[in-house]
Protein backbone atom coordinates (compact mmCIF):
# COMPACT_ATOMS: atom_id res chain seq x y z
CA UNK A 1 0.00 0.00 0.00
CA UNK A 2 1.21 3.37 -1.22
CA UNK A 3 2.17 5.72 2.05
CA UNK A 4 3.00 9.25 1.64
CA UNK A 5 3.25 11.12 5.26
CA UNK A 6 4.64 14.68 5.03
CA UNK A 7 5.75 16.76 8.09
CA UNK A 8 7.71 19.95 8.75
CA UNK A 9 4.69 22.41 8.33
CA UNK A 10 4.23 24.74 11.23
CA UNK A 11 3.74 28.78 11.67
CA UNK A 12 6.32 31.23 10.24
CA UNK A 13 7.13 34.76 9.66
CA UNK A 14 6.69 36.46 6.19
CA UNK A 15 10.04 36.52 4.82
CA UNK A 16 11.14 33.02 6.54
CA UNK A 17 11.94 29.55 6.03
CA UNK A 18 10.75 25.92 6.27
CA UNK A 19 11.92 22.95 5.20
CA UNK A 20 8.81 20.04 4.13
CA UNK A 21 9.71 16.52 4.22
CA UNK A 22 7.38 13.33 2.98
CA UNK A 23 8.53 9.97 3.92
CA UNK A 24 7.06 7.34 0.97
CA UNK A 25 6.10 3.92 1.30
CA UNK A 26 4.87 0.98 -0.61
CA UNK A 27 6.44 1.94 -3.64
CA UNK A 28 9.57 2.08 -5.91
CA UNK A 29 10.25 5.64 -4.73
CA UNK A 30 13.03 6.33 -7.31
CA UNK A 31 11.30 4.91 -9.65
CA UNK A 32 8.31 8.07 -10.33
CA UNK A 33 8.49 11.48 -10.13
CA UNK A 34 6.85 13.46 -7.01
CA UNK A 35 5.09 16.85 -6.71
CA UNK A 36 4.23 19.18 -4.34
CA UNK A 37 0.44 20.60 -4.77
CA UNK A 38 -1.27 23.11 -2.61
CA UNK A 39 -4.49 24.62 -1.13
CA UNK A 40 -5.46 28.22 0.34
CA UNK A 41 -8.14 28.50 2.52
CA UNK A 42 -11.31 28.42 0.47
CA UNK A 43 -9.52 28.11 -2.78
CA UNK A 44 -8.71 25.37 -5.30
CA UNK A 45 -5.83 22.83 -5.48
CA UNK A 46 -2.34 24.65 -6.95
CA UNK A 47 0.21 22.51 -8.10
CA UNK A 48 3.81 24.00 -6.89
CA UNK A 49 6.32 21.86 -8.02
CA UNK A 50 7.57 18.54 -9.43
CA UNK A 51 11.11 16.24 -9.73
CA UNK A 52 11.44 13.12 -11.98
CA UNK A 53 12.84 10.31 -10.34
CA UNK A 54 16.66 10.61 -10.40
CA UNK A 55 16.13 14.43 -9.25
CA UNK A 56 17.62 15.02 -12.38
CA UNK A 57 14.88 17.67 -13.94
CA UNK A 58 12.68 19.91 -11.98
CA UNK A 59 9.72 22.35 -12.49
CA UNK A 60 8.33 24.99 -10.94
CA UNK A 61 5.28 27.07 -10.55
CA UNK A 62 5.68 30.57 -11.68
CA UNK A 63 4.60 32.05 -8.02
CA UNK A 64 7.05 30.05 -6.31
CA UNK A 65 9.98 30.25 -9.03
CA UNK A 66 13.91 31.14 -7.29
CA UNK A 67 11.77 30.94 -3.59
CA UNK A 68 11.30 27.43 -3.34
CA UNK A 69 13.29 24.10 -4.33
CA UNK A 70 12.15 20.48 -4.55
CA UNK A 71 14.89 17.53 -3.81
CA UNK A 72 14.97 14.20 -3.28
CA UNK A 73 16.89 11.24 -1.40
CA UNK A 74 16.19 8.17 -3.19
CA UNK A 75 18.16 6.44 -0.14
CA UNK A 76 16.05 7.65 1.93
CA UNK A 77 12.71 7.38 0.20
CA UNK A 78 12.17 10.88 1.24
CA UNK A 79 10.60 14.50 -1.27
CA UNK A 80 11.38 17.40 0.24
CA UNK A 81 10.71 21.40 -0.33
CA UNK A 82 12.71 23.82 0.83
CA UNK A 83 10.55 27.45 1.24
CA UNK A 84 12.65 30.43 1.34
CA UNK A 85 10.97 34.36 1.42
CA UNK A 86 7.56 32.96 2.49
CA UNK A 87 5.07 35.40 1.76
CA UNK A 88 1.42 35.65 3.59
CA UNK A 89 -0.18 34.16 0.21
CA UNK A 90 2.20 31.17 0.69
CA UNK A 91 -0.44 29.63 3.31
CA UNK A 92 -1.81 26.66 2.70
CA UNK A 93 -2.11 23.50 3.30
CA UNK A 94 0.72 21.38 1.52
CA UNK A 95 0.57 17.59 -0.21
CA UNK A 96 3.19 15.27 -1.67
CA UNK A 97 2.27 13.28 -4.30
CA UNK A 98 3.32 10.02 -6.38
CA UNK A 99 3.52 11.03 -9.97
CA UNK A 100 1.12 8.75 -12.23
CA UNK A 101 3.10 5.76 -14.45
CA UNK A 102 3.07 8.34 -17.31
CA UNK A 103 5.34 11.03 -15.49
CA UNK A 104 8.20 8.26 -15.56
CA UNK A 105 8.45 10.41 -19.28
CA UNK A 106 6.98 13.49 -18.35
CA UNK A 107 6.79 14.91 -14.86
CA UNK A 108 4.36 17.33 -15.16
CA UNK A 109 1.83 14.33 -16.26
CA UNK A 110 -0.21 14.45 -12.72
CA UNK A 111 -0.88 12.06 -9.61
CA UNK A 112 -2.12 8.35 -8.84
CA UNK A 113 -1.76 8.98 -4.38
CA UNK A 114 -1.60 11.38 -2.38
CA UNK A 115 -0.11 12.66 1.29
CA UNK A 116 -2.41 13.76 4.03
CA UNK A 117 -0.77 17.14 3.55
CA UNK A 118 1.04 19.47 6.65
CA UNK A 119 -0.30 23.00 7.30
CA UNK A 120 2.11 26.53 6.31
CA UNK A 121 0.52 28.82 7.93
CA UNK A 122 2.91 32.66 6.94
CA UNK A 123 1.53 35.49 9.45
CA UNK A 124 3.31 38.07 11.66
CA UNK B 1 -0.79 29.49 -19.79
CA UNK B 2 -4.30 27.02 -20.63
CA UNK B 3 -7.19 27.26 -18.36
CA UNK B 4 -9.16 24.56 -17.07
CA UNK B 5 -13.03 25.00 -16.81
CA UNK B 6 -15.59 23.16 -15.08
CA UNK B 7 -19.11 24.32 -13.93
CA UNK B 8 -18.92 24.98 -10.20
CA UNK B 9 -21.36 22.69 -8.88
CA UNK B 10 -24.04 20.06 -10.08
CA UNK B 11 -26.31 17.61 -8.42
CA UNK B 12 -28.31 14.73 -8.93
CA UNK B 13 -29.94 12.14 -6.82
CA UNK B 14 -28.79 8.83 -5.84
CA UNK B 15 -28.97 6.11 -8.09
CA UNK B 16 -28.57 8.59 -11.08
CA UNK B 17 -25.60 9.49 -13.35
CA UNK B 18 -23.54 12.66 -13.78
CA UNK B 19 -21.10 13.43 -15.74
CA UNK B 20 -18.46 17.22 -14.73
CA UNK B 21 -17.06 18.60 -17.89
CA UNK B 22 -13.74 20.28 -18.17
CA UNK B 23 -12.77 22.28 -20.91
CA UNK B 24 -9.64 23.36 -21.96
CA UNK B 25 -8.75 27.06 -23.18
CA UNK B 26 -6.13 26.82 -25.89
CA UNK B 27 -3.65 24.23 -26.74
CA UNK B 28 -5.41 20.07 -27.64
CA UNK B 29 -7.34 17.99 -24.77
CA UNK B 30 -5.68 15.04 -26.55
CA UNK B 31 -1.96 16.02 -26.33
CA UNK B 32 -1.60 15.71 -22.93
CA UNK B 33 -3.37 13.46 -20.39
CA UNK B 34 -6.20 14.41 -17.99
CA UNK B 35 -6.55 13.63 -14.18
CA UNK B 36 -9.65 14.11 -12.02
CA UNK B 37 -9.14 14.02 -8.37
CA UNK B 38 -11.94 13.92 -5.56
CA UNK B 39 -11.93 15.96 -2.14
CA UNK B 40 -14.18 15.04 0.60
CA UNK B 41 -14.76 17.86 2.98
CA UNK B 42 -11.61 17.41 5.83
CA UNK B 43 -9.85 14.51 4.32
CA UNK B 44 -7.09 15.24 1.15
CA UNK B 45 -7.59 14.87 -2.23
CA UNK B 46 -7.73 11.33 -3.99
CA UNK B 47 -7.44 10.40 -7.72
CA UNK B 48 -10.32 8.89 -9.42
CA UNK B 49 -8.96 8.90 -12.86
CA UNK B 50 -5.53 9.19 -14.35
CA UNK B 51 -4.18 9.30 -17.94
CA UNK B 52 -8.26 10.47 -19.61
CA UNK B 53 -9.36 7.11 -18.27
CA UNK B 54 -7.34 5.12 -16.04
CA UNK B 55 -8.45 3.94 -12.40
CA UNK B 56 -6.64 3.93 -9.72
CA UNK B 57 -6.97 0.38 -7.71
CA UNK B 58 -9.68 0.34 -5.72
CA UNK B 59 -12.02 3.46 -7.54
CA UNK B 60 -15.01 1.80 -8.83
CA UNK B 61 -15.63 1.19 -12.18
CA UNK B 62 -18.55 3.56 -11.46
CA UNK B 63 -16.34 6.20 -12.56
CA UNK B 64 -15.14 6.40 -15.77
CA UNK B 65 -13.17 9.25 -17.54
CA UNK B 66 -13.18 10.33 -21.35
CA UNK B 67 -11.84 13.23 -23.81
CA UNK B 68 -14.09 14.63 -26.67
CA UNK B 69 -11.06 16.61 -29.00
CA UNK B 70 -14.61 18.26 -31.00
CA UNK B 71 -15.00 20.55 -27.62
CA UNK B 72 -11.45 20.49 -26.50
CA UNK B 73 -13.22 19.19 -23.21
CA UNK B 74 -12.69 16.20 -21.02
CA UNK B 75 -15.05 14.36 -18.79
CA UNK B 76 -16.02 12.14 -15.10
CA UNK B 77 -18.94 10.35 -15.44
CA UNK B 78 -20.32 8.90 -12.34
CA UNK B 79 -23.13 6.00 -12.59
CA UNK B 80 -25.01 4.84 -9.28
CA UNK B 81 -24.45 8.25 -7.32
CA UNK B 82 -23.75 7.03 -3.89
CA UNK B 83 -23.92 9.90 -1.03
CA UNK B 84 -20.56 9.55 -0.86
CA UNK B 85 -19.55 10.79 -4.00
CA UNK B 86 -20.68 13.66 -2.57
CA UNK B 87 -17.69 15.99 -2.85
CA UNK B 88 -15.09 18.56 -4.40
CA UNK B 89 -13.32 16.91 -8.10
CA UNK B 90 -11.09 19.10 -9.92
CA UNK B 91 -9.61 18.02 -13.26
CA UNK B 92 -6.03 18.79 -13.98
CA UNK B 93 -3.49 18.77 -16.75
CA UNK B 94 -0.40 20.29 -18.38
CA UNK B 95 1.52 21.51 -21.12
CA UNK B 96 5.50 21.64 -21.61
CA UNK B 97 5.95 23.56 -18.67
CA UNK B 98 3.27 24.01 -16.06
CA UNK B 99 0.19 21.91 -14.56
CA UNK B 100 -2.59 23.59 -14.62
CA UNK B 101 -6.11 22.40 -12.05
CA UNK B 102 -9.92 23.50 -12.88
CA UNK B 103 -11.19 25.49 -10.64
CA UNK B 104 -13.33 22.64 -9.01
CA UNK B 105 -16.75 21.39 -9.04
CA UNK B 106 -19.09 20.85 -6.27
CA UNK B 107 -20.89 17.51 -6.28
CA UNK B 108 -24.15 17.45 -4.57
CA UNK B 109 -26.29 13.91 -4.07
CA UNK B 110 -29.28 14.78 -2.82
Amino acid sequence: EVQLLESGGGLVLPGGSLRLSCAASGFTFSNRAMNWVRQAPGKGLEWVSAISGSGGYTAYADSVKGRFTISRANSKNTLYLQMNSLRAEDTAVYYCAKGSPYSYYDILTGYIAWGQGTPVTVSS
Amino acid sequence: NFMLTQPHSVSESPGKTVTISCTRSSGSIANNYVQWYQRRPGSSPTTVIYEDNQRPSGVPDRFSGSIDSSSNSASLTISGLKTEDEADYYCQSYDSSNQVFGGGTKLTVL
